[in-house]
């Protein structure tokens, strides 16, 4: 069974320029996370999808991250303009409901670099 | 958010010594989960625990949902090298929905 798959690996742009990743969950995965994570810290979570749906965006910094979940399976994630506290590993993961937790799986992420 | 307190926050052991690594919070959680995040990569699903009290193995890893639920432990057994890496605790709530990750315990092992 095929991963989580994320693109790009890396990324290095300067501030105030614009970036965007790509995810594709485990096929049959209706629930789909973006997690920004920090060097030295866990991942924290941005945004989740139920199929095309929002779940839960509430720790998404609206006024220049954006999410899509077009069709319910691939998702974006969009950085606009970006600033230096961006840098970070950006994680994707999907999920299937497991005795009423979410069991997630990540993908390898993509390591920003804002200069 | 939840809080959630992991240590050690690094551990420098031998090769086949074992190690310990806990989590623990001032809030009640449904679910446990530890993971490790090798350099570069996502983290790995090690071992998801959901009930109070459950011992769980995996191969040299053994996990525990704390009786109060506000706690877990993982133990590594006879470490070898490739178990190098971050470990990760996660705990989620029902009623709050979303997974919250510990700060890691980052293992490194010598020869």
């Amino acid at each position: 069974e095929a991963g989580v798959a994320q693109s790009p690996r890396y990324k290095i742009i300067e501030k105030r320029q614009s970036v965007a990743f790509w995810c594709n969950p485990i096929s049959g995965h209706a629930t789909l996370y973006w997690y920004q994570q920090i060097l030295g810290q866990g991942p924290k979570l941005l945004i989740q999808f139920q199929n095309n749906g929002v779940v839960d965006d509430s720790q998404l910094p609206k006024d220049r991250f954006s999410a899509e979940r077009l069709k319910g399976v691939d998702s974006t994630l969009k950085i606009q303009p970006a600033k230096l506290e961006d840098s970070a590993v950006y994680l994707c993961a999907s999920s299937e409901v497991t005795r009423g937790a979410d069991t997630q799986y990540f993908g390898p992420g993509t390591r920003l670099t804002v200069l | 958010g939840q809080q959630l307190n992991q240590s050690p926050q690094s551990m420098f052991i031998q090769e086949g010594e074992d190690v310990s690594m806990n989590c623990t919070s001032s809030s009640i959680f449904n679910t446990w989960l530890w993971y490790k995040q090798d350099p570069g990569e996502g983290p790995v699903l090690l071992i998801a625990l959901y009930k109070a009290g459950e011992l769980t193995s995996n191969g040299r890893l053994t996990a525990q949902f704390g009786i109060t639920r506000k706690d877990s432990f993982l133990n590594i057994s006879a470490s070898i090298p490739s178990d190098v890496g971050i470990y990760f605790c996660a705990g989620y709530q029902f009623g709050w929905g979303k997974l919250q990750f510990g700060a890691g315990t980052q293992v490194v092992v010598t020869p």
